[in-house]
């Protein structure tokens, strides 16, 4: 089983709309979570840190799930500039990222 | 904002040749990492750098990288005799006083092995 893994999509998906990543890790020992975005050609920006009680920043919401072990961010109300690709990262002593998801949101 | 700086934004080399890829890194941050991505593919681990040492490489980081802290400001990334496969962006890293994995990325180095 890969380390991280993450549903690769694309997620097309029209303005407006709630889509949902999740992404699954094996190493139960992980100690942080994090979403990624990048931007096509671009270096990875830090979306947000995935807490237990899970966490909400403006449209974006993260849960984390640890006795399934997988992470998921929600986006609620999908603007064109959220098209994207989401890396899952994980803190296992080194930041490790999933291969991402790549979302398109559509006019 | 601080920001992490990378230079050259794109090196084309002939193979076996050797690269020098150099990384400001945000200058209160104690962890520095280089990442790879090849093209279409995930960004991956090469190797992690804290208190003047190497504290964790991938297997891809073998005997042909290194990496150097020389002067207290800059990070570097050799790579000897580069193969055609080495062709692919290389990401320099920082993290603060924690390596939590709240990292900050430069924009990369582009690199082309001929």
């Amino acid at each position: 089983r890969k380390e991280v893994e993450q549903d690769p999509g694309p997620f097309n998906v029209p303005e407006g709309a709630t889509v949902a990543f999740n992404c699954t890790y094996s190493n139960s020992a992980s100690q942080s979570f994090f979403w990624y975005r990048q931007d096509c050609r671009k270096e990875p920006k830090l979306l947000m840190s995935v807490y237990s009680s899970g966490n909400e920043d403006g449209r974006f919401t993260a849960q984390l799930n640890r006795a399934s072990q997988y992470i998921s961010l929600l986006i609620r109300d999908s603007k064109l500039s959220d098209s994207a690709t989401y890396l899952c990262g994980l803190n296992t002593g080194k930041l490790i990222f999933g291969q991402g998801t790549t979302l398109q949101v559509k006019p | 904002e601080p920001e992490v700086t990378q230079t050259p934004s794109h090196q084309v080399t002939q193979m076996g040749q050797e690269v020098i890829l150099r990384c400001v890194p945000i200058s209160n941050h104690l962890y520095f990492y280089w990442y790879r991505q090849i093209l279409g593919q995930k960004v991956e681990f090469l190797v992690s750098f804290y208190n003047n040492e190497i504290s964790e490489k991938s297997e891809i980081f073998d005997d042909q990288f290194s990496v150097e802290r020389p002067d207290g400001s800059n990070f570097t990334l050799k790579i000897r005799s580069t193969k055609l496969e080495d062709s692919a962006m290389y990401f320099c890293a920082s993290g603060g006083t924690s390596g939590t994995g709240e990292l900050f990325f430069g924009e990369g180095s582009r690199l082309t092995v001929l």
